[in-house]
């Protein structure tokens, strides 16, 4: 089972809705980031979070990261289709080491219909 | 804006070739990675360098080895490629730890092992 579990595994909604993706660990997130992916390319970063109850947001999209710093909503207002894409969050887990290891879930698939 | 280059965005290859994806960065960044990406399961990491010759094994590292002989520059070593390292390849730098800073990704290179 992957240490960084992402739910739903794919979304596909209508443009104007609200939706939310979640990122859960049973472990202690130390910088939780979010990131989107368009297919067959980079990830590109949208939200780092640090602290236990942080919320931080960028034109439409909300990232909170819970009071126990295990588990992390994306939240997306009024989804366009530009939104479209995969997202994933990634983390340091409590135990890893030091010099950066990223621990990434598998990744939310948005399609969103005009 | 960091720019993390790779050398190539699409590869197809023989089974039993040696092959070599090499990564850029340009922001003097201590720390590079690389992942692989593969539906359903993310990205997971083969192998880091927090330093020029200095190396790290990730979570898959078999089958693959990596060289640093200059700090810009990180090259992933598929020794024998065999037909189950057709994947995604993703290259990440970052200026220090991952609780901190984010990872700069490159735009990958989606291998084909034949």
């Amino acid at each position: 089972s992957q240490e960084l579990e992402q739910s739903p595994q794919s979304l596909i909604v209508q443009e104007g809705k609200n939706l939310t993706i979640n990122c859960t660990s049973s472990k202690t997130l130390y910088g939780l980031y979010w990131y989107k992916q368009k297919y067959g390319e980079g990830l590109i970063f949208l939200m780092m979070l640090q602290k236990g109850g942080e919320e931080k947001s960028h034109e439409k999209i909300t990232a909170k990261l819970d009071e126990k710093k295990q588990q992390s909503s994306l939240h997306i207002t009024a989804s366009q289709p530009s939104h479209a894409g995969i997202y994933l969050c990634g983390a340091v887990l409590a135990g890893g080491t030091s010099y950066g290891k990223l621990t990434f879930g598998q990744g939310t698939i948005l399609t969103v219909h005009p | 804006d960091v720019k993390v280059t790779q050398s190539s965005r699409y590869l197809v290859k023989r089974t039993g070739e040696k092959v070599f994806l090499e990564c850029v960065q340009d922001m003097d960044h201590e720390n590079m990675f690389w992942y692989r990406q593969d539906p359903g399961l993310g990205l997971r990491l083969i192998y880091f360098s927090y330093d020029v010759k200095m190396k790290e094994k990730g979570d898959i590292p078999e089958g693959y080895s990596v060289s640093r002989e200059k700090k810009e520059r990180f090259s992933l070593i598929l020794e024998s490629a065999s037909t189950n390292q057709t994947s995604m390849y993703l290259c990440a730098s970052s200026p220090g730890l991952a609780s901190t800073y984010e990872q700069y990704f490159g735009p990958g290179t989606r291998l084909t092992v034949t």
